[in-house]
């Protein structure tokens, strides 16, 4: 069974730091391109981050850009999510997802197939 | 950058009826359209792939349709399991992903 579980949320002042982690099983993470979602209080999804199975390509939102990095260890069947100079607007749920493709690997059918159940990061003072 | 919205941002609907959200992207996205469902406090679940293609274990009441700019997520019979929230994705400017604000489905 497929299972991603965040951890390393929690409450944080704004200009700070946090490190989340998802940790991966049921599946050859090595394999897979995985992403970073996040969700505000009452808001929607907005995509935050992507890295390659190699973990050699990486792109970022641009709300996020320069202050957030993503990376994953493969030995250890995990994503993390690095986040430096934390604001308000920060403040949301964070979801692991997993990539699937359709068609061809080198095509654009993309879905997130699999996700975490959430990790809430809070910035405030 | 490409946009996606949905319309309506919210319906109320009853058991049993048929009830069809649009998503609307920017520009052409061919038919790299995802539509996910998400209940309160819990992580979102994809329903359909690549426009019309159904997520195994997806009850066959949903469906997709569209290409281009214009989609559509339909439920045929409206479930009681059914009352959520609906997010549209495209994976056109695959790996940089956006997703639509929000259909909200409640209970009429």
């Amino acid at each position: 069974e497929v299972q991603l579980v965040e951890s390393g949320g929690g409450l944080v002042q704004p200009g700070g730091s946090l490190r989340l982690s998802c940790a991966a099983s049921g599946f050859t993470f090595s394999s897979y391109e995985m992403n970073w979602v996040r969700q505000a209080p009452g808001k929607g999804l907005e995509w935050v981050s992507y890295i390659s199975s190699s973990g050699s390509t990486i792109y970022y939102a641009d709300s996020v850009k320069g202050r957030f990095t993503i990376s994953r260890d493969n030995a250890k069947n995990s994503l993390y999510l690095q986040m430096n100079s934390l604001r308000a607007e920060d403040t949301a749920v964070y979801y692991c997802a997993r990539t699937e493709y359709s068609g061809s690997y080198y095509g654009r059918g993309r879905y997130f197939d699999y996700w975490g159940q959430g990790t809430l990061v809070t910035v405030s003072s | 950058d490409i946009q996606m919205t949905q319309s309506p941002s919210s319906l109320s609907a009853s058991v049993g009826d048929r009830v069809t959200i649009t998503c609307r992207a920017s520009q052409s996205i061919s038919s790299y359209l995802n539509w996910y469902q998400q209940k309160p406090g819990k992580a979102p679940k994809l329903l359909i792939y690549a426009a019309s293609s159904l997520q195994s274990g997806v009850p066959s009441r949903f469906s997709g349709s569209g290409s281009g700019t214009d989609f559509t997520l339909t439920i045929s019979s409206l479930q009681p399991e059914d009352f959520a929230t609906y997010y549209c994705q495209q994976s056109y400017s695959t790996p940089i992903y956006t997703f639509g604000p929000g259909t909200k489905v409640d209970i009429k």
